[in-house]
């Protein structure tokens, strides 16, 4: 069965910086690519970023870029987020998402769970 | 401001048909397919219908999309109170490089 489970949420003080995992199951990670989509409180969904399968093409949401990293090991079979220089504003759900488009980078099935990032000092 | 334009509210009765609009433009919805996404409160997002107008396994066939120029819609017939939840469409960007979300419309069943 096809599953992903994110980790590494937490409270982090503004200008500091947090790392998310998301560990996949029952499929082979260097096969798809991945997303972070993250939900503020009581918002709507914002997509963070993507990596392609083979991790040579890497594209981030404006409000993200130069601060946030998308990586993967695919031995591990593990998504990761690395989240620099974080802003009270980035506080929200993060969610990993595989990317089942073919060509179609907004087909996302399944998605994790979610972990909870709060910024604050 | 999201890119995608979606009405933040709908309603209907049980049984009745109600749907949902999503509004693009060239470089999105014009030029790529769109998906929709049910969040029932308190879950993950679930993808609902893909490439415009297609279900995935397990949704039921009450669950109906369209698209037609930069802009797409959600039906829903038959409308049963667990279809009470936040639905989001959502399409890759050509211009921006990156994957485009609707603001989310909040389905109430009365």
């Amino acid at each position: 069965q096809v599953h992903l489970v994110e980790s590494g949420g937490g409270v982090v003080q503004p200008g500091r910086s947090l790392g998310l995992s998301c560990a996949a199951s029952g499929f082979t990670l260097s096969t798809f690519g991945m997303h972070w989509v993250r939900q503020a409180p009581g918002k709507g969904l914002e997509w963070v970023a993507l990596i392609w399968s083979d991790g040579s093409k890497k594209y981030y949401a404006d409000s993200v870029k130069g601060r946030f990293i998308i990586s993967k090991d695919n031995s591990k079979n593990t998504l990761y987020l690395q989240m620099n220089t974080l802003r009270v504003e980035d506080t929200a759900v993060y969610y990993c998402a595989r990317d089942i488009g073919y060509g179609d980078h907004s087909r996302f099935d399944p998605w994790g769970q979610g972990t909870l990032v709060t910024v604050s000092s | 401001q999201s890119v995608l334009t979606q009405p933040p509210s709908a309603s209907g009765t049980p049984g009745q048909r109600v749907t949902i609009s999503c509004s693009g433009s060239s470089s999105n919805i014009g030029s790529n397919t769109v998906n929709w996404y049910q969040q029932l409160p308190g879950t993950a997002p679930k993808l609902l219908i893909y490439s415009n107008d297609q279900r995935p396994s397990g949704v039921p066939d009450r669950f109906s999309g369209s698209k037609s120029g930069t802009s797409a819609s959600l039906a829903i017939s038959g409308l049963q109170s667990e279809d009470e939840a936040d639905y989001y469409c959502a399409a890759w960007d050509d211009s921006l490089n990156a994957v485009v979300f609707g603001g989310g419309t909040k389905l109430t069943v009365l």
